[in-house]
């Protein structure tokens, strides 16, 4: 199993361009996730996805849009990109979230550098 | 909102020490995770947490789930060279959102 891949791994985006992000599953997971990582400020959630057809707005979502038409697929849009949103973005999924064993565990890609100068 | 602190922030360690590390939070948590990644990678998990006290291990690593809900340690036994990485913890609260720590990162001595 190829488990959650991204594409591109790496882009460079002059400031104003748009670009997608793609994240595919193979493990049938309900729910999926959009992460930015910078130096020193761990993961933060950027949108999430409950279930194919839904999406949610994480802790820093403004500036992105995502959309889920398919379980096994979760986009990440930049409409305007602005050097601020220079990063590197994660995709995560997992089966089912709760107080129980097994819940919660995300399973990560690989990551996709993103420039935008 | 929640706010979870993980220290310390970096660790120089010979091979062969023990290593420790943990994480507080401001309120409660259901569930704590500690993953580990390493370079140009995504974060692996390598202990999940589900009840206040619950001790578990994977090979040399150990974790806890604190007795208060409100702090997680992890422990690595012995480290070799190919423990480097930043190491982090997550904590879900009632809401199911994970909260991520700032990472601890792992430098072995040469």
């Amino acid at each position: 199993n190829a488990g959650v891949t991204q594409t591109p791994k790496f882009r460079v985006l002059k400031t104003g361009q748009s670009m997608t992000l793609l994240c595919a599953q193979d493990m049938n997971h309900e729910y999926m996730y959009w992460y930015r990582q910078d130096p020193g400020m761990g993961l933060r959630l950027i949108h999430y996805s409950v279930g194919e057809g839904t999406t949610a707005k994480g802790e820093v979502p403004d500036g992105y849009n995502v959309s889920r038409l398919k379980k096994q697929n979760f986009l990440l849009g930049l409409e305007s990109a602005a050097p601020s949103q220079t990063s590197v973005y994660f995709c995560a999924s997992s089966p089912y979230r709760g107080p129980f064993s097994g819940a919660n565990v995300l399973t990560f890609g690989a990551g996709s550098r993103l420039t935008v100068l | 909102g929640q706010q979870l602190n993980q220290s310390p922030q970096s660790m120089f360690i010979q091979e062969g020490e023990d290593v420790s590390m943990n994480c507080t939070s401001s309120s409660i948590f259901n569930t704590w995770l500690w993953y580990k990644q390493e370079p140009g990678e995504g974060p692996v998990l390598l202990i999940a947490l589900y009840k206040a006290g619950e001790l578990t291990s994977n090979g040399r690593l150990t974790a806890q789930f604190g007795i208060t809900r409100k702090d997680s340690f992890l422990n690595i036994s012995a480290s070799i060279p190919s423990d480097v990485g930043i190491y982090f913890c997550a904590g879900q609260g009632s809401n199911y959102q994970l909260i991520w720590g700032a990472g601890t990162k792992l430098i072995i001595k040469p």
